[in-house]
């Protein structure tokens, strides 16, 4: 069974760099077809996709966002960790990780979510 | 950066119904590269359709997907009361996903 569990801090500062952990099961990090992605939900809007690391170890960034964030992952601990520097409230949000499955065929989707977790970033 | 655009914001329909949403993109994406969530308050999304009209594993049959052009569809045939949700299209293009804004379907 696939799953995935974020976990990091329900309350930061402004200013503040914010440090969340994905921590994955049933699956491998090093598998070709995978990828790990960090994806937001501010409260009452959308989807925004954020960062994703392959199964190379390379990264992709949002374009608006690039600045701000690093991701890496920890085989050893089956982890994927999210960084993401100069917190502003507007930064307030729900933050996923999921499993990216990609084929040539049918490009890259999300087949597996973890529950997310609240992040208040206050002022 | 493709921009997807879906229609309508919000849509009143009644159970048994049928439903089209839409999802535009800004520029053009490989037919084949979309896929759609739903979203029930509270929980995570959840995969819908991939590669534009391949239904996810436990996917209900009344759910199906469409491409044309850059314009994309998502349909359920008739409505189950489960079914009131946001639906949001993503796609994918040189190692960026992106998402559209969402459909709210809701009870009429």
């Amino acid at each position: 069974q696939v799953t995935l569990k974020e976990s990091g801090p329900v309350l930061v500062k402004r200013t503040d760099t914010l440090t969340l952990t994905c921590t994955v099961s049933g699956f491998a990090l090093t598998d070709a077809t995978m990828g790990v992605s960090w994806i937001r939900q501010p409260p009452g809007k959308a989807l925004e996709w954020l960062a994703h690391i392959f199964s190379n170890d390379d990264t992709s960034f949002s374009t608006s966002l690039k600045n701000r964030l690093t991701i890496s992952k920890d085989i050893s601990k089956s982890q994927v960790v999210l960084t993401m520097t100069n917190m502003d409230p507007v930064d307030t949000a729900t933050y996923y990780c999921a499993r990216a499955l990609w084929t040539p065929h049918t490009g890259s989707w999300f087949d597996t979510w973890g529950r997310g977790t609240l992040v208040t970033v206050s002022s | 950066e493709t921009v997807l655009m879906q229609s309508p914001g919000t849509l009143s329909l009644s159970p048994g119904e049928r439903a089209t949403l839409s999802c535009r993109a800004s520029q053009s994406v490989s037919s084949s590269y979309l896929a759609w969530y739903q979203q029930k308050p509270g929980q995570a999304p959840r995969l819908l359709i991939y590669g534009a009209s391949r239904r996810a594993t436990g996917i209900p049959d009344r759910f199906s997907g469409g491409a044309s052009g850059t314009d994309f569809t998502l349909t359920i045939s008739r409505l189950e009361p489960e079914d009131f949700a946001v639906y949001y299209c993503q796609q994918y293009g040189n190692s960026q996903w992106t998402f559209g804004q969402g459909t709210k379907l809701e009870f009429k």
